[in-house]
C-alpha cells in the first residue's frame, strides 16, 4: 500500500524568504501523480501544484515550485517570496494512475507560519 | 469555472441521528470520492464511487456509511446512527479522469458536529 509521510508538523518563514517542505512516499508504481494542497483556515481544499511521475522536469507554478526526486521517492515544495497569505496547511498527496479508483492518500500535513 | 458544491456547510446533530450529506459534483466528471478530515488531523479517504457502484472503500467506511447517487446529478453520504468520532469536516470530490485534468476537484466541505 503506498503511504505519505510529511515530517515537519510546523514550520514558520519570513515574509520575503523561501521555505521548503518536504514530502515522501512509498509505492512500488511507475506511473503516478503528486500534489500539493493548501488549506486555510476556511478548511477548503486548494490546489497548489500537480507534478506527473513520468515528467522529468518539475513543475512550477508562479512562487511554487517542487523537487521531484523520483529514485529518492521525494517531493518537497519551495515556497520563494512568501506571503503573509501562504499560512496555511499544505498536506502532500499521492495518486495512482493505475489503481483504477484514483483515489488520494494525503500525508498528514504540515502548518506553515509566514512570520511579518 | 465549474465547481463542486456541498450542502449544509454545517450539520450539527445529536448522536444516534442520521445524517445525509449531500454533493453536487462537475456535472461531466466520472469519479466520485468522499474524504473526511478529523480537526487537526489529515483528509482521510473514505468511499469512491464510480459507474453507479462503489468502486473502493476504506476500513473507516463501515455498515453506517452508504453512497448513492439518486439522479444524475447529486452525490450523498449517509451516515445511519451518528457517533461522536463521526465529527469531522467530510469532503466531497470529481474526478473527470481526461486529459488534461488530472486532478481531483474538491467542494469546500461540510462540517459535522454530533454532540
Amino acid at each position: 500500500a503506498q503511504t505519505v509521510t510529511q515530517s515537519q508538523p510546523e514550520m514558520s518563514v519570513q515574509e520575503a524568504e523561501t521555505v521548503t517542505l518536504s514530502c515522501t512516499y512509498d509505492t512500488s508504481e511507475s506511473n503516478y501523480y503528486l500534489f500539493w494542497y493548501k488549506q486555510p483556515p476556511s478548511r477548503q481544499m486548494i490546489l497548489v501544484i500537480r507534478q506527473e511521475a513520468y515528467k522529468q522536469q518539475n513543475a512550477t507554478e508562479n512562487r511554487f515550485s517542487v523537487n521531484f526526486q523520483k529514485a529518492a521517492k521525494s517531493f518537497s515544495l519551495k515556497i520563494s517570496d512568501s506571503q503573509l497569505g501562504d499560512t496555511a496547511m499544505y498536506f502532500c498527496a499521492f495518486m495512482s494512475a493505475t489503481s483504477g479508483t484514483y483515489k488520494y492518500i494525503f500525508g498528514t500535513g504540515t502548518r506553515l507560519k509566514v512570520l511579518a | 469555472e465549474p465547481e463542486v458544491t456541498q450542502t449544509p456547510s454545517h450539520q450539527v446533530t445529536q448522536m444516534g441521528q442520521e445524517v445525509i450529506l449531500r454533493c453536487v459534483p462537475i456535472s461531466n466528471h466520472l469519479y466520485f470520492y468522499w474524504y473526511r478530515q478529523i480537526l487537526g488531523q489529515k483528509v482521510e479517504f473514505l468511499v469512491s464511487f464510480y459507474n453507479n457502484e462503489i468502486s473502493e472503500k476504506s476500513e473507516i467506511f463501515d455498515d453506517q456509511f452508504s453512497v448513492e447517487r439518486p439522479d444524475g446529478s447529486n452525490f450523498t453520504l449517509k451516515i445511519r446512527s451518528t457517533k461522536l468520532e463521526d465529527s469531522a469536516m467530510y469532503f466531497c470530490a470529481s474526478f473527470p479522469a481526461l486529459p488534461p485534468y488530472n486532478e481531483q476537484f474538491f467542494g469546500p466541505g461540510t462540517r459535522l458536529t454530533v454532540l
